[in-house]
């Protein structure tokens, strides 16, 4: 059975540094595309960006570009979203998603979702 | 970029109403474009791919058509479980922007 398992909840302040994690099993990890979405307070859905956990090759949406990490360890089957600096803003839902790449591409299986909450 | 714009931004719907959600693009996408349904605390859940194509496990009574720029998902039988917040996303580029959502409401 295909799963994608998040971290936990987190907390922070302003200025703090964060890295989220999602674990893929029931499938070969190296050999699909995951990605990261983020979706705000009520709002809807964002991709921020991808990664190719065989080669580590990493695509970011402009708007993300600069902003975040995504990397894998594949030894491990996982993928990371890093932040070096949190802002307020960057409250949200964060969602992993593995990505099938035939007609165009889609994203199968989503994990459960990280709540990130910054607040002073 | 290109632009996906849902409509309607929300609806009201009986159980047992044949429901349809309209998503446009920008410029045209071909057929690379998804559904996705999500409930409240869920995470999004794939419906239809490359426009017209059931995902595996996913209730006949949802259908996607469409190509170049229109692209509609009917629900032909509106039941209890499907009230829930429904996205359209292109994959014309491999981040695909998603359209803002449509809520389907209890009538």
């Amino acid at each position: 059975e295909v799963q994608l398992v998040q971290s936990g909840a987190e907390v922070k302040k302003p200025g703090e540094s964060l890295k989220i994690s999602c674990k893929g099993s029931g499938y070969s990890f190296t050999t699909y595309w995951v990605g990261w979405v983020r979706q705000m307070p009520g709002k809807g859905l964002e991709w921020m960006g991808i990664i190719y956990p065989g080669d580590s090759d990493t695509r970011y949406s402009p708007s993300f570009q600069g902003q975040v990490t995504i990397s894998a360890d594949k030894s491990i089957s996982t993928a990371y979203l890093q932040w070096t600096s949190l802002k307020a803003s960057d409250t949200a839902m964060y969602y992993c998603a593995r990505l099938v790449a035939v007609a165009g591409t889609y994203a199968d299986y989503w994990g459960q979702g990280t709540l990130v909450t910054v607040s002073s | 970029d290109i632009q996906m714009t849902q409509s309607p931004s929300s609806l009201s719907a009986s159980v047992g109403d044949r429901v349809t959600i309209t998503c446009r693009a920008s410029q045209s996408i071909s057929i690379y474009l998804n559904w996705y349904q999500q409930k409240p605390g869920k995470a999004p859940k794939l419906l239809i791919y490359a426009a017209s194509s059931l995902q595996s496990g996913v209730p006949s009574r949802f259908s996607g058509s469409g190509s170049g720029t229109d692209f509609t998902l009917t629900i032909s039988s509106l039941q209890p479980e499907d009230f829930a917040t429904y996205y359209c996303q292109q994959s014309y580029n491999i981040l695909g922007t998603f359209g803002q959502g449509t809520k389907v409401e209890i009538k």
